[in-house]
């Protein structure tokens, strides 16, 4: 149960995409499509942004979308927002009633 | 409205022992997976332990494996989990989760926070 890699960090300025990666295996990203991304703000519970790759809750924006390639997904945020600056993890099904998160994205907004 | 109160955190020497519950509310308890993830002080998000609705199939990362037993009783709308043997790296804010769909949460907990020091 290895966890994900993500970039440490990603920024970017009011305005703009940004796109976090989520990188895995073929025993987690590369094998379901089962990932999902959380958004934390400091003191917060995580809140559910992205499930099974590209799908969004009711109440998530549009400017938040979800794509995998393989064994990698991906997090775009377009148009980013002041709000939008919070920690990003993503997290798969790994086979055998398994989860695993990635370490985590702190997203700047410049 | 959906809501999930985690409590039973708190101060615990090594090799000791805590319960955790989890009320819920606002939600058909009993027709949703639940699960346990945890977060140490300044690091990511892990996945704990996760429960079926009826509480008949449980599944631990290998971190907790036959030390953590993750239970509910849905005549109370609450989720346990049960940590035995603790250790040091068990320290950690405790968020339970309600499944969505296909291993996603869509609503948490505020968090208990569980400390194993001596």
């Amino acid at each position: 149960q290895s966890a994900l890699t993500q970039p440490p960090s990603a920024s970017g300025s009011p305005g703009q995409s940004v796109t976090i990666s989520c990188t895995g295996t073929s025993s987690d990203v590369g094998g379901y499509n089962y990932v999902s991304w959380y958004q934390q703000h400091p003191g917060k519970a995580p809140r559910l942004m992205i499930y099974e790759v590209t799908k969004r809750p009711s109440g998530v924006p549009d400017r938040f979308s979800g794509s995998k390639s393989g064994n990698t997904a991906s997090l775009t945020v377009s148009g980013l927002q002041a709000e939008d600056e919070a920690d990003y993890y993503c997290n798969s099904y790994a086979g055998n009633n398994n989860l695993v998160f990635g370490g985590g994205t702190k997203l700047t907004v410049l | 409205e959906v809501q999930l109160v985690e409590s039973g955190g708190g101060l615990v020497q090594p090799g000791g022992s805590l319960r955790l519950s989890c009320a819920a509310s606002g939600f058909t308890f009993s027709s949703y997976a639940m699960t346990w993830a945890r977060q140490a002080p300044g690091k990511g998000l892990e996945w704990v332990s996760g429960i079926s609705p009826s509480g008949g199939t449980t599944y631990y990362a290998d971190s907790v494996k036959g030390r953590f037993s993750i239970s509910r009783d849905n005549t109370k709308n609450t989720l346990y989990l049960q940590m035995n043997s603790l250790r040091a790296e068990d320290t950690a804010m405790y968020y339970c989760a309600k499944w969505a769909v296909n291993w996603a949460y869509d609503y948490w907990g505020q968090g208990t926070l569980v400390t194993v020091s001596s």
